[in-house]
């Protein structure tokens, strides 16, 4: 079965800095995507980013950037010039590529929590 | 375009008794699937129905059961509720099902079991 770890439950930034969440997957599919969901207190899931496991440019939203490692089942989001408003749960999701059984659900993972600081 | 779509939005029950939640899709989105939130569990995979049909179902007891309706609209029910079943139960939909699509989340409801 597939697994996704988030081993930082709390984490905190400056306003207008950097910060990155980590996440590592396990996995023996070679199909697969990776998503980054944001929850903010209001509890709607909203996503901020995907990578598709094929590509090997790593995607970005805007001021959000991803760091895939596939070797190592690693997927870190990078929050750049952060804002007040990004402040929620992240959670890193992975789905199995494909059309039948655990193709059609998203594993996630513990989430972390952060708090941008004014 | 309409969002997901959840209702109601808060529900307290007792012990034993049976609940049913709806979710309304994004228009045109025929995949529709279900999560249960708790502090204890996470996130975890409920079932998804695309065109009426469960395809797949993750490992809950059958008391938690759901269908899809004609027009893509999903209600899942909950009989003889367990303190345990209190949760944020969140809807998803998307177009197909399909693994590379976006899935677009309701609002949850949030079932408080006494």
């Amino acid at each position: 079965a597939q697994t996704v770890t988030q081993s930082q439950p709390e984490m905190s930034v400056q306003e207008a800095e950097t910060v990155t969440l980590s996440c590592t997957y396990d996995t023996s599919e070679s199909d697969y995507y990776l998503f980054w969901y944001k929850q903010p207190p209001s509890r709607q899931m909203i996503l901020v980013i995907r990578q598709e496991a094929y590509k090997q440019q790593n995607a970005t939203e805007n001021r959000f950037s991803v760091n895939f490692q596939k070797a190592a089942k690693s997927f870190s989001l990078k929050i750049s010039d952060s804002q007040l408003g990004d402040a929620a749960m992240y959670f890193c999701a992975y789905r199995r590529g494909g059309f039948s059984g655990s193709a059609r659900q998203l594993t996630f993972g513990s989430g972390t929590q952060l708090t941008v600081l004014p | 375009k309409a969002g997901v779509t959840q209702t109601p939005r808060y529900l307290i029950k007792t012990r034993g008794q049976q609940v049913t939640l709806s979710c309304s899709p994004i228009s045109g989105h025929r995949s529709v699937s279900w999560y249960q939130q708790t502090p204890g569990q996470g996130l975890q995979f409920l079932f998804e129905y695309f065109s009426e049909t469960q395809r797949n179902k993750g490992n809950f007891p059958g008391r938690f059961s759901g269908r899809q309706f004609s027009n893509s609209r999903s209600e899942m029910n909950v009989s003889t509720l367990e303190l345990g079943d209190s949760a944020l139960y969140l809807c998803a939909s998307s177009l197909s099902g399909r693994a590379w699509e976006t899935q677009y989340f309701g609002p949850g409801t949030r079932l408080l079991v006494l």
